[in-house]
C-alpha cells in the first residue's frame, strides 16, 4: 500500500519557538493532505485540509496563524507551529488522499514544548 | 455535517474470544464511507476495514467484520478470535463524497486479556 512518512517523530522544543512537521506522501501523488492533532487518549481533531498550491482550509477554532500550512509540492506537506508554547504539546499527525475508501495516515509526530 | 459516536470509552475480551465495538454515525451525505481504524500505543493509525455506503454486503477482512445496518445508522466492527495484539484505541470514522476529510468517533480502548 502507499507510504506516508512524517518528520520528525519526535520533538522537543522550548516555549517560543518554531517547530517544523514534515508529511510526505513517498510513492504516489497526494493532491489534498488532511493535519490532525491529537491529545493522549482522545480522538484524532482535523485541524486543517492542505490542497497543493493553494491555500489551506482551517477547521473552526485554528488558529492560522499559529498552525501555517504549506503544500508546496503533491508529495510534501508542511506544518508549522509557530512560537510555540506548552499547550501546544500533541500528538499531530498528516494523511494523504487516497480514493473514497483509503486516506493513508503518517506514523505521527510528538511535540513537547517545555 | 457528519457525526460518529463510540459508546463504550473501553472494553475487556478473553483471548481467543470475539468482541463487538458499536459505531453509530449521523450524515446528510446521501453517498458515504465507513472506516475502522486500529491505534496502538506507537500512535500509528492502521487501517482495519471499509464499507460503502451502497455496499449490499457487509464487509470482512480476516478476523475483522463490520456489521453495517444502514437503518439504524450503525457500523460495529467485531472481531473474531481476539489476540493479545488487539489491544489498542479503536476508531471508527466516516467520509462523505461532498466533504472528503475522515470524522472520527471519541475511540474505545479494547484490552485483551490473557
Amino acid at each position: 500500500g502507499a507510504v506516508v512518512s512524517q518528520h520528525p517523530s519526535r520533538v522537543i522544543c522550548k516555549s517560543g519557538t518554531s517547530v517544523k512537521i514534515e508529511c510526505r506522501s513517498l510513492d504516489f501523488q497526494a493532491t489534498t493532505m488532511f493535519w490532525y492533532r491529537q491529545f493522549p487518549k482522545k480522538s484524532l481533531m482535523l485541524m486543517a485540509t492542505s490542497n497543493e498550491g493553494s491555500k489551506a482550509t482551517y477547521e473552526q477554532g485554528v488558529e492560522k496563524d499559529k498552525f501555517l500550512i504549506n503544500h508546496a509540492s503533491l508529495t510534501l506537506s508542511t506544518l508549522t507551529v509557530t512560537s510555540a508554547h506548552p499547550e501546544d504539546s500533541s500528538f499531530y499527525i498528516c494523511s494523504a488522499d487516497g480514493t473514497l475508501d483509503t486516506q493513508y495516515f503518517g506514523p505521527g509526530t510528538r511535540l513537547t514544548v517545555l | 455535517a457528519q457525526k460518529i459516536t463510540q459508546t463504550q470509552p473501553g472494553m475487556f475480551v478473553q483471548e481467543k474470544e470475539a468482541v463487538t465495538l458499536d459505531c453509530t454515525y449521523d450524515t446528510s451525505d446521501p453517498s458515504y464511507g465507513l472506516f475502522w481504524y486500529k491505534q496502538p500505543s506507537s500512535g500509528e493509525m492502521i487501517f482495519l476495514i471499509y464499507q460503502g455506503s451502497y455496499d449490499q454486503q457487509n464487509a470482512t477482512e480476516g478476523r475483522y467484520s463490520l456489521n453495517f445496518q444502514k437503518a439504524r445508522k450503525s457500523a460495529n466492527l467485531v472481531i473474531s478470535a481476539s489476540q493479545l495484539g488487539d489491544s489498542a484505541m479503536y476508531f471508527c470514522a466516516i467520509r462523505g463524497t461532498s466533504y472528503g476529510k475522515l470524522t472520527f468517533g471519541q475511540g474505545t480502548i479494547l484490552t485483551v486479556h490473557p
